[in-house]
């Protein structure tokens, strides 16, 4: 039991270039969500997910694509990297409805030069 | 608009002592409350939650504090350890979204020896 995977750990990349955040899940949960983690900023949502086929956006969606084909996988992709994407990133997993907390992954560290 | 505050943004504390973290929202319509632990590379992990419907929760030296009519929950830590340093993040959802978690921007505490 793998719990939540990110891929890659660490990533840098220029300015205008594309890139796709791996993540997946092993505990069939429904829900998935991306956050990025800024010094002083806690965790802020980007775009979240409660099923298969069904995405929404969060607070700071601009920049960011996902899509959810499968329950397990939810990639998260940068269009046209920017500076102000440097960030590290976590990709979180839930059962469904409330009562139940996230579980993490270990994140992806990225830098936009 | 911030929806969870968090306080205080660092705290020290001597080894056996009670480490206290207060977080406070907005929204009515929230109903579940985690705490989250992060060490530094990892991922935050789910430590302790609380629902509405309880004033407090208790899982060993951790202990949840719920005052729903200010609106307002704690963290305490008791016989703080230095294993304990790490920053601590409240959380609160609502059910009907149980996807969007808002964070607060965290705590980072220091257990002195």
């Amino acid at each position: 039991n793998a719990g939540v995977t990110q891929t890659p750990k660490f990533q840098v990349l220029k300015t205008g270039q594309s890139m796709t955040l791996q993540c997946a899940q092993d505990m069939n949960h429904e829900y998935m969500s991306w956050y990025r983690q800024d010094p002083g900023m806690g965790l802020r949502l980007i775009h979240y997910s409660v099923g298969a086929g069904i995405t929404d956006q969060g607070e700071v969606p601009n920049g960011y694509n996902v899509s959810r084909s499968t329950t397990e996988d939810f990639p998260l992709r940068l269009l046209s990297a920017a500076p102000s994407q440097t960030s590290v990133y976590f990709c979180a997993s839930s059962y469904g409805g409330s009562g139940y907390g996230y579980t993490f992954g270990s994140g992806t560290r990225l830098t936009v030069v | 608009q911030q929806q969870v505050k968090q306080s205080p943004q660092s705290l020290i504390v001597q080894k056996g002592g009670i480490s206290i973290i207060n977080c406070a929202y907005e929204n009515t319509a929230f109903d579940y409350f985690p705490w989250y632990q992060q060490f530094p590379g990892k991922g935050p992990a789910l430590l302790i939650a609380i629902r509405p419907d309880v004033s407090e929760k208790k899982e060993g030296r951790f202990t949840i504090s719920f005052n729903k009519s200010a609106k307002q929950f704690s963290l305490h830590i008791m016989d703080s350890q230095p294993g304990d340093s790490a920053t601590y993040f409240c959380a609160a959802s609502k059910n009907t979204n149980a996807g969007k978690s808002t964070f607060g921007d965290g705590t980072t505490l220091t257990v002195k020896p």
